[in-house]
């Protein structure tokens, strides 16, 4: 089936330290989104990417890093700079920037 | 930063009713407002959208209505179902730019 995995599904962090979120798609988007999503403040965009080996930042990038090596894969950094990881992180790609986005089920990051 | 304000920011509908949310943006130049389904736990996925020069689309249930005039559109759900219940999203976006959403309305559907 094609679609957006992300993973885990639930992640615990000590507050301070870095963490991966996965981010992978098989539908050969082109371009891939990174939200943040918090309770009763929509979705805020992060990064997003149009190609391989490109990325630029959203509204709310302070704290956050990505790659983007493969086109299949988007992974986001949380670093110990974001003052409050905490939240519903959300993994999206569209075939081209400005086209129908599809979203992964969310990963809920929770730093104590 | 161009907003999209959304409102109410909870509903509660009786089964069979009609839930309305609207949907107010800033941006003249948006020219695609899509509305996401979003149930606990999921990630968000597309039901509806509409570009502005129509002013009312309708899938089943669903129906957006535009006022280009006003910059308003909003959503509306007939004969509200208790599987309607979700946070629904609204969001606005101009030619091949990210996609600027609402804050999100809870709509709860009490059988």
């Amino acid at each position: 089936d094609g679609g957006i995995t992300q993973s885990p599904k639930y992640l615990f962090r000590k507050e301070g330290q870095n963490v991966t979120l996965s981010c992978e798609q098989n539908l050969n988007h082109d371009a891939m989104y990174w939200y943040r999503q918090d309770p009763g403040q929509g979705l805020r965009l992060i990064y997003y990417s149009q190609i391989v080996n490109d990325f630029q930042k959203g509204d709310i990038a302070e704290g956050y890093s990505v790659s983007r090596e493969k086109k299949e894969s988007f992974p986001l950094t949380v670093t110990s700079a974001q003052k409050n990881p905490t939240a519903f992180y959300l993994c999206a790609s569209s075939i081209e920037r400005g086209t129908e986005a599809f979203f992964g089920q969310g990963t809920r990051l929770t730093v104590v | 930063q161009q907003q999209v304000k959304q409102s109410p920011q909870s509903l509660i509908v009786q089964k069979g009713g009609i839930s309305i949310i609207n949907c107010a943006y800033e941006n003249t130049a948006f020219d695609y407002f899509p509305w996401y389904q979003q149930f606990p736990g999921k990630g968000p996925a597309l039901l509806i959208a509409i570009r502005p020069d129509v002013s009312e689309k309708k899938e089943g249930r669903f129906t957006i209505s535009f006022n280009k005039s006003a910059k308003q559109f909003s959503l509306h759900i007939m004969d509200s179902q208790p599987g309607d219940s979700a946070t629904y999203f609204c969001a606005g976006r101009r030619g091949y730019s990210t996609l600027t959403f609402g804050k999100g309305t809870m709509l709860l559907v009490s059988p």
